[in-house]
């Protein structure tokens, strides 16, 4: 079982509200993502991180931003949550070595903006 | 363009038999190939991976299969049990860039019955 952590695994707001999405390892990785995650979808990349004050922006274009002030969080913001920001968000983190890198998984945040 | 493609899309057999989950991929250049189990409402975990110079890697009742040539992989289930009832998903990393970036399936969501 991988420890990495997401918060809150579920949550519904309303339309123009600030959200923070968590998410946390203790493994020590250097590289962390998010990744969203439609039902019955492929995962598409937001944005990726190589390490502390590092954050780069992923393959699916996305208004949230991220931060990378510690190596062990890795925080999602959306400054004004809209409906089509409903999904289920996942963050994931790998050591960066050897040509595995095999990447960890939380248990991922479903988000409903009604 | 870049893609896996996963087939069937979804499946139900019935508990104690087996099945094969069948994934077809034009990435390159390819560096390697895992299959991730994600079950309903969790972050995906990594059950097997690849690289060029394998065929066949095995853990515990799943066996994945590589040909590189056609450029397929295979993911048999053996002895099915309730638990493997998740999405199977297929993930191909390039060695394009120094992320390795992952391509992602849609996944086989497999059900089992009792």
């Amino acid at each position: 079982e991988a420890d990495i952590y997401q918060t809150p695994r579920y949550l519904v707001i309303g339309t123009g509200k600030k959200i923070t999405l968590e998410c946390s390892q203790t493994m020590g990785h250097d590289k962390m993502y998010w990744y969203q995650q439609d039902p019955g979808m492929e995962l598409h990349l937001i944005h990726y991180s190589y390490g502390v004050n590092s954050t780069e922006k992923g393959d699916l274009s996305s208004e949230s931003t991220v931060s990378r002030i510690r190596t062990e969080h890795f925080p999602l913001t959306l400054e004004s949550a809209r409906p089509s920001h409903t999904s289920q968000y996942l963050c994931a983190s790998s050591d960066g070595t050897g040509k595995e890198d095999t990447q960890y998984f939380g248990p991922g945040t479903r988000l409903t903006v009604l | 363009k870049n893609q896996v493609e996963q087939s069937p899309q979804s499946l139900i057999i019935l508990e104690g038999k087996n099945c094969t989950l069948q994934c077809n991929y034009t990435v390159s250049p390819f560096s390697n190939l895992r299959w991730y189990k994600q079950d309903t409402g969790r972050g995906p975990v990594s059950l097997t991976i690849m690289t060029f110079s394998e065929n066949t890697k095995s853990n515990g009742r799943y066996t994945a299969t590589l040909d590189a040539d056609t450029k397929q992989s295979s993911l048999h289930i053996t002895a099915s049990q309730l638990s493997d009832s998740a999405s199977y998903i297929c993930v191909v990393s390039d060695r394009g860039s120094t992320l390795g970036r992952l391509y992602f399936g849609r996944g086989t969501q497999l059900t089992v019955w009792p």
